[in-house]
């Protein structure tokens, strides 16, 4: 069955200690992995789209990577304002137009001052 | 601010009323999605819409549930009948293409 797998499923860091957020994928055919963040009581706001293994991409303190089975976001010298849950999600390659995404549980990140 | 707008951001119902939902996805977007997300779990996929047609449903959608697109712009999500187990928040997404950008949500809760 296709799914997807994010740990840990919590992180408390100190600001500015940098690391990694794992998601890892099994799926027939991938057609896009996506990272979003989301804050308490609002909706999952887009970070990266990447598409194919070796693809990388980078936003302020964060770069997403991407291998044919996992994906990571790594965070450098994360802030208090980064606190977040972070949401991994694919959409499969599909012939009848299917396009929902399906997401893992998420990463809750703490980042203390 | 030209994003994803629903509404109600919040509703409370009593168990065996029926409740709608509306969404206005971004203007240039002919794909719709809804979401359901529950506590501590990521969103799960309910339904999507390329312009007004419905092209796929999830089996978590009971019969329920109804969504419509009417002309391929606004969306209505409608639950007929809410149970204790309805409450959660729905979410509306819109894409262009792959990538798909949320709205706030509508927290629901059936008491």
């Amino acid at each position: 069955e296709d799914q997807v797998t994010q740990s840990p499923e919590a992180l408390r860091l100190q600001e500015g200690e940098s690391s990694s957020l794992n998601c890892s994928y099994t799926v027939s055919g991938l057609r896009g992995l996506f990272w979003y963040r989301q804050d308490p009581g609002k909706g999952p706001e887009f970070l990266f789209t990447l598409y194919s293994a070796g693809e990388e991409k980078e936003k302020e303190r964060l770069k997403a990577t991407l291998t044919k089975k996992e994906s990571f976001l790594h965070i450098t010298a994360p802030k208090p304002e980064d606190s977040a849950t972070y949401l991994c999600a694919y959409c499969e390659v599909s012939g009848g137009g299917a396009d929902g995404l399906t997401f893992g549980k998420g990463t809750h990140l703490i980042i203390q001052p | 601010d030209t994003g994803v707008s629903q509404d109600p951001r919040h509703k409370i119902t009593k168990r065996g009323q029926n409740v709608t939902f509306r969404c206005d996805p971004i203007s240039e977007h002919n794909r719709l999605y809804w979401y359901r997300q529950t506590l501590g779990q990521g969103p799960e996929f309910l339904t999507y819409f390329q312009n007004e047609a419905q092209l796929e449903k999830s089996r978590l959608l009971s019969d329920r549930f109804s969504a419509e697109r009417p002309k391929g712009s606004f969306s209505t999500l409608e639950i007929q009948r809410t149970e204790q187990g309805d409450s959660a928040m729905y979410l509306c997404a819109s894409s262009p293409r792959e990538t798909q950008y949320f709205g706030p949500g509508t927290r629901l809760l059936v008491l």
